[in-house]
């Protein structure tokens, strides 16, 4: 079956635009995450979705971050005014309701974010 | 606060000896564990987890982790390795209550020499 899907695989971006992300998760799955990896290092959180709502929000670095999920589907990450800092690999993970908190995680292939 | 540490940043191992990725943990209670491969240009591939009951854990492509809990650690093996075995191995944590992200160690990039 159909995997988590991210668009799109690169987005080359100036310093100061506005970007957004998308990630399809696989269907029927109720819990979305978002995670930024930046070269030599594992995965980061950045938020979590528990259907439609933002569960935690805790991994956001500051308020140029949201991210939003209206249908408790498909998922966008937007950032505003771009910096030469946010220049990594954005991936979205998805599984299946977190009540059983050991459901694990199936991630996408990733967004690459250069921020010029 | 949860840590991974993953002490090696490069494993190298002959095609076909064993081979052994270490990782250790921090966390303020009982953790979930994992092992996730990632190839060049793929995203994270779940090899295994460890929740409850036995120790050794066996997961995809022959991998199998120990969960050893008076060492904090939880080292993947497999015991004999193969050429595709090439890639970056991450271990992570997340504690039974609390937080529901993965929290990741730095990697480990394991080489398998023909």
């Amino acid at each position: 079956g159909a995997g988590v899907s991210q668009t799109p695989s690169n987005k080359v971006t100036e310093k100061g635009k506005y970007v957004e992300l998308r990630c399809d998760p696989i269907s029927g799955h109720t819990a979305l995450y978002w995670y930024r990896q930046s070269l030599g290092q594992g995965p980061e959180f950045l938020i979590y979705f528990q259907g439609t709502g933002a569960a935690d929000d805790s991994g956001l670095p500051n308020d140029r971050f949201f991210a939003v999920r209206p249908e408790g589907s498909v998922s966008t990450l937007k950032i505003q005014r771009t910096e030469r800092g946010d220049s990594a690999v954005y991936l979205c993970a998805s599984s299946l309701t977190s009540g059983s908190s050991y459901n694990e995680q199936f991630f996408g292939p990733g967004t690459r974010l250069t921020v010029l | 606060a949860q840590s991974v540490a993953q002490p090696e940043d490069q494993v190298n191992v002959a095609e076909g000896n064993p081979l052994t990725v270490k990782c250790t943990y921090s966390v303020s209670g009982n953790p979930y564990l994992f092992w996730y491969v990632q190839y060049p240009n793929r995203g994270l591939q779940f090899l295994l987890k460890y929740i409850t009951g036995d120790n050794l854990v066996k997961g995809s492509y022959g991998f199998e982790a120990e969960f050893n809990k008076s060492q904090t650690s939880f080292h993947l093996k497999k015991p004999s390795a193969l050429v595709s075995d090439s890639a970056l191995y991450f271990c992570a944590v997340r504690e039974k209550t609390g937080a529901n992200n993965l929290f990741f160690g730095t990697g480990t990039r394991l080489t398998v020499i023909p």
